[in-house]
């Protein structure tokens, strides 16, 4: 069963306007979400996260808005440059569970192509 | 320059050939993951380690091994590989309690 879901493998926006990438998820114990990009032949890289107890984090051109009663959540990218063109994974983490375990689950990525 | 190593990136082996990919980090993290990547599927992890000598299975443990015998390394077993191995792998690590983790730049193997 799929915990963290994204739904749309690829999406393609011309440079300037805003990229959405969205990310669903089922399980009500997630209270921390991430966000990363990652390049060809590069291992992902952390770009922004939210918390539960937030509805919005914004870290210059991204922002990452959170919607707890729809389990859902949006990266936005404006405005999107050519250099954004990457896939962009979701990952969410569950309760602290007091041992620093956190486990990261990851949704299975959005291609994200800007098109100059 | 803090940084996840892995090594080799790139291998091709044939079934049945015992490999150890490595994993190396200068952070002094506790925490290290590996994980792998195949199309439609996303990032699974197939094992972690919350420090030395202490590990535990991922989501798909299956075919791999680990070891963490010293804090900065972290290696990845496969003792008898098989074509569905072949994938794309990374290793990762965080400091315990951190939610953020780094990642390596990956090892893409190829079993035949």
């Amino acid at each position: 069963d799929q915990q963290v879901k994204q739904n749309s493998p690829s999406l393609s926006v011309q440079e300037g306007r805003i990229s959405i990438l969205n990310c669903d998820y089922t399980n009500s114990m997630f209270d921390y979400f991430l966000w990363y990009k990652k390049y060809p032949a590069e291992g992902p890289t952390f770009l922004i996260s939210i918390s539960s107890i937030k509805d919005k984090n914004e870290d210059g051109r991204f922002t990452v808005f959170l919607n707890k009663s729809a389990k859902h959540l949006s990266l936005h990218i404006v405005p999107s440059q050519p250099g954004d063109s990457a896939v962009y994974f979701c990952a969410a983490i569950g309760a602290y569970s007091g041992a620093g375990s956190y486990q990261l689950t990851f949704g299975k990525g959005t291609k994200l192509s800007v098109i100059p | 320059e803090a940084q996840v190593t892995q090594n080799p990136r790139y291998l091709i082996t044939v079934t049945g050939k015992k490999l150890t990919v490595t994993c190396s980090q200068n952070m002094n993290h506790e925490y290290m993951s590996w994980y792998r990547q195949d199309p439609g599927l996303g990032l699974r992890q197939i094992y972690y380690s919350m420090n030395v000598e202490v590990t535990d299975k991922g989501d798909v443990p299956e075919g791999y091994k680990v070891s963490r015998k010293e804090k900065r390394n972290f290696p990845l077993i496969l003792e008898s590989p098989s074509p569905n191995q072949t994938s794309l792998y990374f290793c990762a690590s965080r400091l315990q309690g951190a939610r953020e983790q780094y990642f390596g730049p990956g090892t893409r193997l190829t079993v035949t």
